[in-house]
């Protein structure tokens, strides 16, 4: 079965300051993919970023980064230079292959919060 | 293109009602799939499609709940007898296979208030 953990239940930080998210999953898959949504106030849950289990390879998107580490079984985001806006649940989630159904599996969310 | 969509937003009944809740995919999505959300938990897994076929039902899929998907386009789920249990965020999401990128669109979700 899948499992992911997200250890931290809620972030405090000052505007500008960097927010690193933990999440640890757990597979017996060989091919799955790795997520970040982003769920504000409202209630929609906002698709941000994906990793493949093929590509380890860690990139930068405008605010947003992320370290994926297969022997660690870790998906950590950080939101650089956090504002305001940042506010909201960040999820973590594990879905399997594509011909299994690509089934989500979520951890139980960070609450952010940014004060200005 | 219009995201997905959902409606009711929210919805109040009360325990022992039957409640159907409806859900418009993006419209060149195949997969069409169901989560449920209760009050700080991430969202569950409950049941998907592809096209019209539903392919996987989860076992918090009790048997008074029923999905649809007619044609292969919108859904509904509806839940008979509803128990205050049943009192969470029901949400919606579709994605397209065959494009590698797996992702998910979710819609603003329903709201069930069980009273």
């Amino acid at each position: 079965a899948q499992k992911v953990t997200q250890a931290q239940t809620e972030i405090s930080v000052v505007e500008k300051e960097d927010v690193t998210l933990d999440c640890v999953y757990e597979t017996r898959d060989t091919t799955y993919y790795l997520f970040w949504y982003k769920q504000p106030p409202s209630g929609e849950l906002v698709f941000l970023i994906r990793r493949n289990s093929f590509d380890e390879q860690n990139e930068i998107s405008g605010r947003y980064s992320w370290n994926f580490q297969k022997s660690t079984s870790s998906f950590n985001f950080t939101i650089t230079a956090s504002q305001v806006v940042d506010s909201a649940v960040y999820f973590c989630a594990l879905s399997e292959a594509e011909a299994a159904g690509n089934k989500l599996t979520f951890g139980g969310g960070t609450r952010v919060l940014v004060k200005p | 293109d219009t995201g997905v969509s959902q409606n009711p937003r929210h919805k109040i009944t009360k325990r022992g009602q039957n409640v159907t809740f409806r859900c418009d995919p993006i419209s060149e999505h195949n997969r069409l799939y169901w989560y449920r959300q209760t009050l700080g938990q991430g969202p569950e897994f409950l049941t998907y499609f592809q096209n019209e076929a539903q392919l996987e039902k989860s076992r918090l899929l009790s048997d008074r709940f029923s999905a649809e998907r007619p044609k292969g386009s919108f859904s509904t789920l509806e839940i008979q007898r509803t128990e205050q249990g049943d009192s969470a965020m029901y949400l919606c999401a579709s994605s397209q296979t065959g494009t590698g990128k797996n992702e998910q669109f979710f819609g603003p979700g329903t709201r069930l208030t069980v009273l």
